[in-house]
């Protein structure tokens, strides 16, 4: 079964620091992975990943793909109370649609 | 911008009530989506469509209906709306499959 999966499900953080948020995935033909910031209202599209190796950076945020081992991870340095949200990670595989993971909480603490 | 718009941001209905959920996309896509989102579970797919009068089940399109009659609308409808059926509801739209989704604001529904 295709399963996207995320960690930590929630992490509370203080101004300043650097988080680490994990995406891994199960698919059959693996096309795409990418990363959502949802606020209060609808999710906004951060990156979209095809590659493996190749850092895509926005900024403090930036966030890598290994399709070797199945996973992507985000990062966030220097963390502000606006980066308080949910991240989505979504994987498009050939044939399909995208599979949303659970998403990460991210509280950011003043 | 590609701007999808949701009717309704709060809707509250009752239990049996027929509700329909409406979406516009103004960028001329093919591609259209209905979502639900409740916690812990992330986003899951209702339905689709690739094109007017085209639609496809999602993951969990039970207790769900949908219609496209304009390339530019998406409107999702709950023949009987049950309580289970409260949870935010995000319309997406996009060119192609596999390229990033542009999301409407979502429909917070409360069904009592």
């Amino acid at each position: 079964e295709d399963k996207v999966v995320q960690s930590p499900l929630s992490l509370v953080v203080h101004e300043g620091d650097t988080v680490t948020l994990n995406c891994s995935y199960e698919v059959t033909n693996f096309r795409s992975l990418l990363w959502y910031k949802q606020e209060k209202k609808a999710p906004t599209f951060l990156f979209m990943l095809t590659s493996s190796g190749i850092e895509k950076k926005s900024g403090r945020l930036s966030s890598i793909l290994d399709k070797k081992e199945l996973f992507s991870i985000l990062n966030i340095t220097a963390t502000q109370t606006g980066d308080s949200a949910i991240y989505l990670c979504a994987v498009y595989f050939h044939g399909q649609n995208f599979v949303f993971g659970p998403g990460t909480r991210l509280s950011v603490l003043p | 911008d590609v701007k999808v718009t949701q009717s309704s941001r709060y809707l509250v209905k009752r239990t049996g009530e027929k509700v329909f959920l409406e979406c516009v996309q103004d960028m001329d896509h093919e591609n259209m989506f209905w979502y639900r989102q409740d916690p812990g579970l992330g986003l899951r797919l209702i339905y689709f469509s690739y094109d007017v009068k085209m639609k496809e089940k999602g993951d969990i399109p039970e207790g769900y209906s949908v219609s496209r009659e304009k390339k530019e609308r998406f409107s999702l409808i709950l023949e009987s709306a049950s309580t289970n059926q409260t949870s935010m509801y995000l319309c997406a739209s996009t060119t192609g499959l596999g390229n990033g989704y542009t999301f409407g604001s979502g429909t917070r529904l409360t069904v009592v």
